[in-house]
């Protein structure tokens, strides 16, 4: 079975300040991780994946992400915040293999401060 | 390419009013999900396919329908909807195969609200 969980449903940082939103997972067998953001009124958008290859991600807009096996995380960062990353973000977990879905976090609401 | 598409956007319902929401893909994915969206409670998978023809359960299916008639198409029905299914509905699809790591591509959603 996979799970997700994000600590913190509400971040508030300040413009220019360092973004940290955490994700921890459970999983029976190796994962897949991804990081989705969803913009006021709009559908999911991929932030960025883990697929195994290399255990820090870079993704789009600044984000990268660090895959820690040892404490199953898989925190999402980005070292100035700018107005626009102001959005909810969604950590998800799949199983590598085996299975078809993906289990979502309930998801962090990011506030930019100015 | 459009991508994910949903239909309508919006709609408002009354209890126990029937209605089948309409998610178009033209990727030529082999897998297809329904989720609905709720304030505190992340994305829950509805319903899913895993191809032409094929639907499966999610983790609350009760109170709908799906049909996979067409590979490009994946529709969700309410029979008999209620306040409680007052949700934003997610189509999402992805590839088959290990080598897409299962990412999944989004519809822009469709706000029901059931009074």
């Amino acid at each position: 079975a996979q799970s997700v969980t994000q600590l913190g449903s509400h971040v508030s940082v300040s413009e220019g300040a360092l973004v940290l939103l955490r994700c921890n997972y459970s999983s029976s067998v190796p994962p897949y991780l991804f990081w989705y953001v969803q913009y006021p009124n709009q559908g999911l958008q991929l932030l960025l994946k883990y697929t195994s290859a290399a255990t820090l991600v870079k993704g789009i807009n600044g984000f990268e992400a660090e895959f820690k096996k040892s404490e199953t995380s898989f925190h999402l960062t980005k070292p100035s915040a700018h107005m626009s990353d102001a959005a909810e973000y969604f950590c998800a977990v799949s199983e590598s293999f085996g299975n078809e879905k993906l289990t979502f976090g309930t998801g962090t609401r990011l506030t930019i401060i100015p | 390419n459009a991508g994910v598409t949903q239909t309508p956007k919006f709609r408002v319902l009354k209890t126990g009013q029937s209605m089948t929401l309409l998610c178009a893909q033209d990727m030529n994915h082999e897998y297809m999900y329904w989720y609905r969206q709720d304030p505190g409670m992340g994305l829950r998978l509805i319903h899913y396919s895993v191809g032409e023809g094929t639907t499966a359960k999610g983790e609350v299916p009760d109170g709908y329908n799906v049909s996979r008639l067409k590979k490009q198409n994946f529709l969700l029905g309410l029979e008999s909807a209620a306040p409680s299914q007052t949700s934003v509905y997610f189509c999402a699809s992805s590839y088959f195969g290990a080598v897409h790591y299962n990412e999944q591509f989004f519809g822009p959603g469709t706000r029901l609200t059931v009074l």
